[in-house]
């Protein structure tokens, strides 16, 4: 499979605590993008980086991508407890002539 | 913009009924895309097009399933006869070119008895 693989598959943190979650991916991309879930909710873009970028940063939020291990992170500092969501790392193999493809995401729970 | 819109956001029906789904894109976004989710399989591309042309119908399960894009702001994806597996949220999304940022609507959570 193509899809970019979230890890771990769950995260549970204190509010105030840092989360990282990573992203692995199989074959080469032009961007990776990380997206967020509420329950019950559709899915809200956070944050693209194109592969000749190295870390991308937007409020709270760091995203660093390593194409030569094809490999992404996701960094929420300070975390609260309404970051609660599922993230999805979603890649683009426009090569292929296709769109995204997202992962199965990663759970976090921030409690206080 | 209001975003993607999508109708219904639930619909419960009963196996081997007709069941439509539709989305109104956001205005200017040249490509649809539609997305089945459910836990056990995370977030699957059933269907895109580009310019109201379908480019990779690839992901759509089986024949029961069809999505139609008559113009730029509506489409429509239809399963008949529906069946209990199909229950699943379905998501529209819109984005200016097929690598780049999607915008999602709100989904629709479809139960089939």
């Amino acid at each position: 499979s193509q899809q970019g693989e979230e890890d771990p598959q769950a995260l549970s943190i204190q509010e105030g605590e840092n989360a990282t979650m990573n992203c692995s991916y199989k074959t080469s991309i032009n961007n990776l993008q990380w997206y967020r879930q509420n329950s019950g909710r559709g899915l809200v873009h956070l944050i693209l980086i194109r592969s000749n970028e190295r870390e991308k940063h937007s409020g709270r939020l760091r995203v660093t991508l390593d194409t030569s291990k094809k490999s992404s992170s996701l960094l929420i500092t300070a975390s609260r407890a309404a970051d609660t969501a599922s993230y999805f790392c979603a890649t683009d193999f426009s090569q292929a002539g296709t769109a995204l493809i997202f992962g199965k995401g990663t759970t976090l729970s921030v409690s206080s | 913009d209001a975003g993607v819109i999508q109708s219904p956001r639930h619909e419960v029906t009963e196996m081997g009924q007709e069941v439509t789904l539709r989305c109104k894109p956001i205005s200017g976004h040249d490509y649809l895309f539609w997305y089945r989710q459910t836990m056990m399989r995370g977030l699957e591309l059933l269907i895109y097009f580009n310019n109201n042309v379908p480019i990779d119908d690839s992901g759509m399960p089986e024949d029961r399933f069809s999505a139609k894009m008559p113009n730029a702001s509506f489409s429509t994806l239809k399963i008949q006869p529906s069946e209990p597996r199909d229950s699943a949220v379905y998501f529209c999304a819109s984005s200016l070119s097929a690598g780049e940022t999607q915008y999602f609507g709100p989904g629709t959570r479809l139960l089939v008895l």
